[in-house]
């Protein structure tokens, strides 16, 4: 299955500035996908970053609040803008991983966010 | 609309007890169920995926199974280590619907195994 490395591991930011954080894969992937996991909360989808064209929002989530580039097919960035303590949670990203309709997810490292 | 359910929410065991945390969901059209462990203020890691066609996966002292009909999983694990401590959490890949990446959560269990 895929590798992916995400940075930053973790950061505690000041309210009102913007963090971006960095998925590199292994291999070359079509789709990626960025989730956020709000604390004692199960994971959400923010939204599928896809290369070569605009991200895919998830309802609730919108491109000013978090910008995504998709420059390749292995790399990928979230940015949480203009941010406040209501978004500190974990940031992940995740990959599809097998064939055909049978495939799983790998997911990264996640960035731990805290707004101060 | 999925949802997927984890009971008990928390569980504490002594080290070498074997255990079974539960996973149900509301709609049984899915393509597979995937259970993933977190370690605190980390990402996933991936441990079995069930396709909806079979009835479980193995792997080392893990088992996980899956009755699509009656939207159940339950993950077995033997043997218990206080290295198994961690919060796991499963997840059902929607049959239709929604955006590819868009699995659907449970809250997780959270586990502890006392030395």
């Amino acid at each position: 299955s895929a590798v992916i490395s995400q940075k930053p591991s973790r950061d505690i930011c000041q309210r009102g500035t913007s963090l971006t954080i960095q998925c590199q894969v292994d291999s070359q992937v079509t789709m990626m996908f960025w989730y956020r996991q709000q604390p004692g909360q199960s994971l959400t989808l923010i939204a599928t970053a896809n290369q070569g064209s605009e991200a895919t929002y998830e309802s609730g989530f919108v491109i000013d609040k978090f910008p995504i580039s998709r420059p390749n097919l292995t790399f990928s960035t979230l940015t949480v803008s203009n941010m406040s303590p209501e978004d500190s949670s974990i940031y992940l990203c995740s990959v599809p991983t097998g064939y055909g309709t049978d495939y799983g997810y790998t997911f990264g490292s996640g960035t731990r966010l805290t707004v101060v | 609309k999925q949802e997927v359910t984890q009971i008990p929410a928390a569980l504490s065991v002594p080290e070498g007890e074997n255990l079974v945390l539960n996973c149900s969901f509301t709609d049984s059209a899915i393509y597979n169920l995937q259970w993933f462990r977190q370690d605190p203020g980390k990402g996933l890691t991936s441990l079995l995926l069930i396709q909806s066609s079979q009835r479980e996966q193995t792997s080392g002292r893990l088992n996980a199974s899956l009755d699509k009909s009656s939207g159940r999983s339950t993950l077995y694990i033997a043997a218990s280590q206080p290295g198994d401590s961690a919060t796991y959490l499963c997840a059902v890949r929607p049959g239709y619907g929604g955006s590819q990446g868009n699995l659907i959560f449970g809250k997780g269990t959270k586990l502890s195994v006392k030395p």
